[in-house]
């Protein structure tokens, strides 16, 4: 079964411009969840999609925004790039749903998308 | 306000030398404690997720435990290849996972 697909790896982009990350998740997964890595503030959840709705953001100003398409394939979008948001993108997916499995809420990480803003 | 705090932030350990990683936490309502390891450059990758207080799970050197305020990942006998990051994290609602800034592992031959 193939894992949690981002694409670009890597980008380079400068101050002012800017960037779409595309997320594909594990087929049959419906939540994607975005999160923003840097040395400085670790792991930071950004927000997370469920069915092409949002259900939950993190505290990240409006230049971050997203979106989920039917086939749960993701999306993020940031708008007029800083220096600061230079840091490894992440990706996750997950089951989620009702019922009693837990598992639904083991979330599996792409390999992220790498962005550095000059 | 949802915390995770682990220790230490570093360790490095001879191969075969056993020892634990602690992560505590302050949540308003735990949905499952999760770790995961991370490579350089890769993404994390999943290892265990824990409910309940006394829950307990094992693979291969490793073996995480949760009690309402803590959770450790014993790895017991470790080699080189154990070397990374590993991250814990805990959720609360909607899949938002609250990370640790993690514990980075060297393990020397």
């Amino acid at each position: 079964k193939a894992g949690v697909t981002q694409t670009p790896r890597y980008l380079i982009k400068t101050r002012g411009q800017q960037v779409t990350l595309s997320c594909s998740p594990i087929s049959g997964h419906r939540s994607v969840s975005w999160y923003q890595q840097t040395p400085g503030q670790g792991l930071q959840f950004l927000f997370e999609y469920f069915s092409e709705t949002q259900r939950n953001k993190g505290n990240f100003p409006g230049r971050f925004s997203g979106r989920q398409f039917s086939n749960s394939r993701s999306e993020m979008n940031v708008s007029t790039l800083e220096l600061g948001d230079s840091a490894l993108y992440l990706c996750a997916s997950s089951l989620f749903g009702s019922g009693a499995n837990r598992a639904y809420n083991e979330q599996f990480f792409g390999p992220g998308t790498r962005l550095t803003v000059l | 306000e949802d915390q995770v705090t682990q220790s230490p932030e570093a360790l490095r350990l001879q191969e075969g030398e056993s020892s634990s990683l602690n992560c505590s936490y302050t949540v308003s309502g735990l949905r499952g404690l999760f770790w995961y390891r991370q490579d350089p450059g890769k993404g994390p990758e999943f290892l265990f997720t824990l409910y309940s207080a006394g829950e307990e799970k094992e693979k291969e050197r490793l073996k995480a435990t949760l009690t309402k305020k803590e959770s450790f990942l014993h790895i017991t006998a470790p080699k080189p290849e154990d070397s990374a990051t590993y991250l814990c994290a805990v959720s609360t609602g909607f899949q938002k996972l609250v990370f640790g800034t993690g514990t980075r592992l060297l393990v020397s031959p």
